[in-house]
């Protein structure tokens, strides 16, 4: 069955520092989308990053970077010179193509909050 | 462009009772999700329409909840009668093109469901 693994509950990291959040996933299909979502405080759920399995070269939004590795099925989230605004939790997501139900549901994992220090 | 909006954002009611859950998707997604997360598990699905039909309803829990539809635009998820289990935060999300690769889905703020 599909799964997607967050081993980091909580990080911290200093401010203007780059941070590495890490996710693995799990499938038998060679075609998937990996998410990357961010939840402030304020509760909604940001859209940061996708990479799809085809994908040739890592995603890349602004100070947000993919870093996939196919063959160990990991998809890590790097932030860079990050700010105080940073500090949220952050899930991975994976979208499989449909099957019998005809799906394109998210599968999550279970998040990491990270704090950022001044 | 707004983005996708959720009412209310937070809703308190007593074991027993009814709450009806509203999303307006942004305009144009002929797709609609529905997610929660309940206290410390994992975001899962609920169910997914496409346009007034339902795609996929394989993540509601139980024939207590009630997703619809209506004329493809908002859709609402009836909790009915509402048990102690059902706190958690509701997610409605929405996407354009659920066939490509690359659809993205959109988020709302979600609903925070406390029963008591």
């Amino acid at each position: 069955a599909q799964k997607i693994t967050q081993t980091q509950p909580g990080m911290f990291v200093q401010e203007k520092e780059a941070v590495t959040l890490d996710c693995t996933y799990d499938t038998s299909d060679p075609s998937y989308g990996l998410f990357w979502y961010k939840q402030p405080s304020s509760g909604e759920m940001i859209f940061l990053i996708y990479q799809g399995s085809y994908d040739q070269q890592n995603a890349t939004e602004g100070r947000y970077s993919l870093n996939f590795q196919k063959a160990r099925k990991s998809a890590n989230l790097v932030i860079s010179a990050s700010q105080l605004g940073d500090s949220a939790m952050y899930f991975c997501a994976m979208r499989e193509p449909p099957g019998m139900d005809s799906s394109y549901k998210l599968i999550f994992g279970s998040g990491t909050r990270l704090l950022v220090r001044p | 462009e707004a983005g996708v909006t959720q009412f209310p954002s937070h809703s308190v009611i007593e074991k027993g009772q009814t709450v009806t859950l509203r999303c307006d998707p942004i305009s144009g997604h002929d797709n609609l999700y529905w997610y929660r997360r309940v206290m410390g598990k994992e975001i899962k699905f609920l169910l997914h329409f496409v346009k007034e039909s339902k795609q996929d309803e394989s993540g509601m829990p139980n024939n207590r909840f009630l997703a619809e539809r209506t004329g493809g635009t908002y859709s609402t998820l009836k909790v009915q009668p509402a048990e102690l289990e059902d706190s958690g935060v509701y997610f409605c999300a929405s996407s354009l093109l659920a066939g490509a690769s690359t659809d993205t889905q959109y988020f709302g703020p979600g609903t925070r469901l406390t029963v008591l």
